[in-house]
């Protein structure tokens, strides 16, 4: 199985914050990657596929970047509703894989 | 407006049964895989299973800590999609999303609110 590794497990920003969560696969997946976001007692939500597209409806302050095993999720201003738990999901082989999540809370 | 909504869920004894359902609407069901995802209370997210779409036979695959006890269905004329879980056990207790993928990219581009399964005696 491919192991996804998140980095920080939490983190704590300010509003206006350039954040960066890292996510590292145990193998290579090409650009097999997805990023999700959820919220507490919510489903999550889509925010970028194949490594780097943005999910249509989701602000651009979102950008995914990365290929083979290693991928960034950068938030380019942290805004109130960017609050969240953040998820990287290979889906390159089964099974599909999610990362341990990383919970973006305010300073 | 796309829409998946789960139900089925409960409260069911170890060793019992659940079956769950996801109705979709505002998109061609038949045209897309779908999967089921699971959350333990206060985990990270869990893939549990997929299901092709008729083009590709809806054949199945299954993380290997359900294979042989859930089984994922589909009935493409009610636009519905099937969890049927088997042999339940304590560790099974989260709540379940269904996800529809992309057609292209083959990522869960649309997710359901889920539904809450205990597995309690």
């Amino acid at each position: 199985d491919i192991q996804m590794t998140q980095s920080p497990s939490s983190l704590s920003a300010s509003v206006g914050d350039r954040v960066t969560i890292t996510c590292r696969a145990s193998q290579g997946i090409g650009n097999n990657l997805a990023w999700f976001q959820q919220k507490p007692g919510k489903a999550p939500k889509s925010l970028i596929y194949a490594a780097s597209s943005l999910q249509s409806g989701v602000p651009s302050k979102f950008s995914g970047s990365g290929s083979g095993t290693d991928f960034t999720l950068t938030i380019s201003s942290l805004q109130p509703e960017d609050f969240a738990t953040y998820y990287c999901q290979q889906y390159n082989s089964y099974p599909l894989t999610f990362g341990g999540g990383t919970k973006v809370e305010i300073k | 407006e796309v829409q998946l909504v789960e139900s089925g869920g409960g409260l069911v004894q170890p060793g019992g049964s659940l079956r769950l359902t996801c109705v979709v609407s505002g998109f061609t069901f038949s045209d897309h895989y779908m999967d089921w995802v699971r959350q333990a209370p206060g985990k990270g997210l869990e893939w549990v299973g997929r299901t092709r779409s008729k083009a590709d036979s809806y054949t199945t695959e299954y993380a290997a800590s359900v294979k042989g006890r859930f089984s994922i269905s589909r009935d493409d004329s009610k636009n519905s999609l099937f969890l049927q879980m088997n042999s339940l056990k304590t560790e099974d207790t989260a709540v379940y999303y269904c996800s529809r993928l992309s057609a292209y990219y083959y990522y869960m581009d649309v997710w359901g609110k889920g539904t809450t399964v205990t597995v309690s005696s």
